[in-house]
């Protein structure tokens, strides 16, 4: 089993729409969520992080996380077609120097 | 304030073979981090540097090793290349109280063939 899963897609959606995102893990010792996006022949940018559980909005983009399911979520409201791209969950725990990245779903916002 | 820049964008090299990969650091940000992207997978972190010392190592093989240099920069290099190092290799810097924040370039795509 994989430390972390995410559902690589690929994910279409009109654009005003609103876009969950997810990911799993199994690290009980994960307390820093990370999401980065990365558009194509781009490295990856740090979008939002949360700490611990609960939600954290950053403009059209709230991210979730739920420890007691180790359940991670990013949502995009209002969806522009500048959001498609590839959307990578990385938890990690303090301490330890690595982010454990998820596969990435490609996501796609259609004019 | 200049990114994080790699070299070289691309390059080609045959199974065997070996190859160095470098990477400047943002200003400012002293530890430097390698990770490996193959097509459609997430990054997989190779190692870290601090201070020109390996701070932390992922699931890769001693043929892979670094260096990270006075300025900052950093080298990958990789021996007795194999098909499955092809992928996008990735550098990201970091201030050492920037927890999770990586700053990352845009990569050295490898093809061994």
């Amino acid at each position: 089993q994989k430390e972390v899963e995410q559902d690589p897609g690929p994910l279409s959606v009109p654009e005003g729409a609103i876009v969950s995102l997810n990911c799993t893990y199994s690290n009980s010792a994960f307390q820093y969520f990370m999401w980065y996006r990365q558009y194509s022949r781009k490295g990856p940018e740090l979008l939002m992080y949360t700490y611990s559980s609960g939600n954290k909005e950053d403009g059209r983009f709230t991210a979730q996380v739920d420890k007691s399911s180790k359940y991670i979520s990013l949502f995009i409201r209002d969806s522009q077609p500048s959001d498609s791209a590839t959307y990578l969950c990385a938890p990690a725990d303090f301490g330890n120097e690595k982010l454990t990245f998820g596969t990435g779903t490609r996501l796609t916002i259609i004019p | 304030e200049t990114g994080v820049t790699q070299s070289p964008t691309h390059l080609i090299k045959t199974r065997g073979q070996q190859v160095t990969l470098r990477c400047s650091s943002q200003s400012g940000h002293n530890t430097v981090s390698w990770y490996q992207q193959a097509l459609g997978q997430g990054p997989q972190f190779i190692f870290q540097y601090y201070r020109e010392e390996e701070n932390g190592r992922g699931n890769f093989p001693p043929r892979f090793s670094g260096l990270q240099f006075p300025n900052y920069s950093s080298e990958l290099n990789v021996n007795a290349l194999e098909l499955d190092d092809s992928a996008l290799y990735l550098c990201a810097s970091s201030a050492q109280d920037t927890f999770g924040e990586l700053f990352f370039g845009e990569g050295s795509r490898l093809t061994v063939l």
